[in-house]
């Protein structure tokens, strides 16, 4: 059963500190979203892209948040310096081409103390 | 601002009884509408969609209705059961291809015995 894998599951830090998430997508699925949910905001779209480049990243705050495809294995989202107001759960997702077919990670929860 | 809107934060029903989960909207180049169900510590998992050429769409014991004049769509679950308990996003695409999805709020349903 193919899955988007998620790492860390939770990560707890210090204000100031970098905080890097890590999502592996599904083998063969194209486009990698990364979502945050927050009880006032629900899913927000962060970023996401398509055969690794980034398409949009409107949903991000630029002065502190990055997001990465290195290979087509690896998605990457980081945030420096990490704020208390980032504490969220963090989704990855996964699919091919088109809105159907999207598979979530379990996401990271991030607590910023 | 919020383009897609779950006024409804949480849900009650008896076991047996229809469920109704409502979703507004306010941009009118939205033409496809998904549902997706989240359990807690998991990711959301896709349930349902619908087209906007169609106001319409069962499977099973679930059906969306689409209205598009009134720009809100609504999921109905009959009989409702105890595993149903767990949150609902409404979700929206603004048309055909970009691959964006935003999500509502959610509604956190708790179908009781």
């Amino acid at each position: 059963d193919a899955r988007v894998t998620q790492t860390p599951r939770h990560k707890v830090t210090e204000m100031g500190q970098e905080v890097t998430m890590r999502c592996q997508p599904i083998l063969g699925h194209n486009t990698v979203f990364w979502y945050r949910q927050t009880m006032m905001q629900g899913l927000e779209l962060l970023a996401y892209f398509r055969n690794r480049a980034p398409l949009d990243d409107s949903g991000m705050p630029k002065d502190r948040f990055s997001a990465e495809m290195p290979d087509a294995t690896l998605a990457t989202l980081k945030i420096q310096p990490s704020e208390p107001r980032d504490s969220a759960v963090y989704f990855c997702a996964s699919g091919p081409t088109g809105v159907d077919g999207y598979t979530f990670g379990s996401g990271t929860r991030l607590t910023v103390v | 601002d919020q383009q897609v809107k779950q006024n409804s934060p949480s849900l009650s029903v008896q076991e047996g009884r229809i469920s109704i989960l409502n979703c507004d909207y306010t941009n009118s180049m939205f033409d496809y509408f998904l549902w997706y169900k989240k359990y807690p510590a998991e990711g959301p998992t896709f349930l349902i969609s619908i087209s906007s050429i169609k106001d319409k769409n069962e499977d099973g014991r679930f059906t969306v209705f689409l209205n598009k004049s009134a720009k809100h769509l609504s999921l109905h679950i009959v009989p409702s059961q105890p595993g149903d308990s767990a949150v609902y996003f409404c979700a929206a695409s603004a048309g055909w291809g970009t691959d964006k999805l935003i999500f509502g709020t959610g509604t956190r349903l708790q179908v009781f015995p």
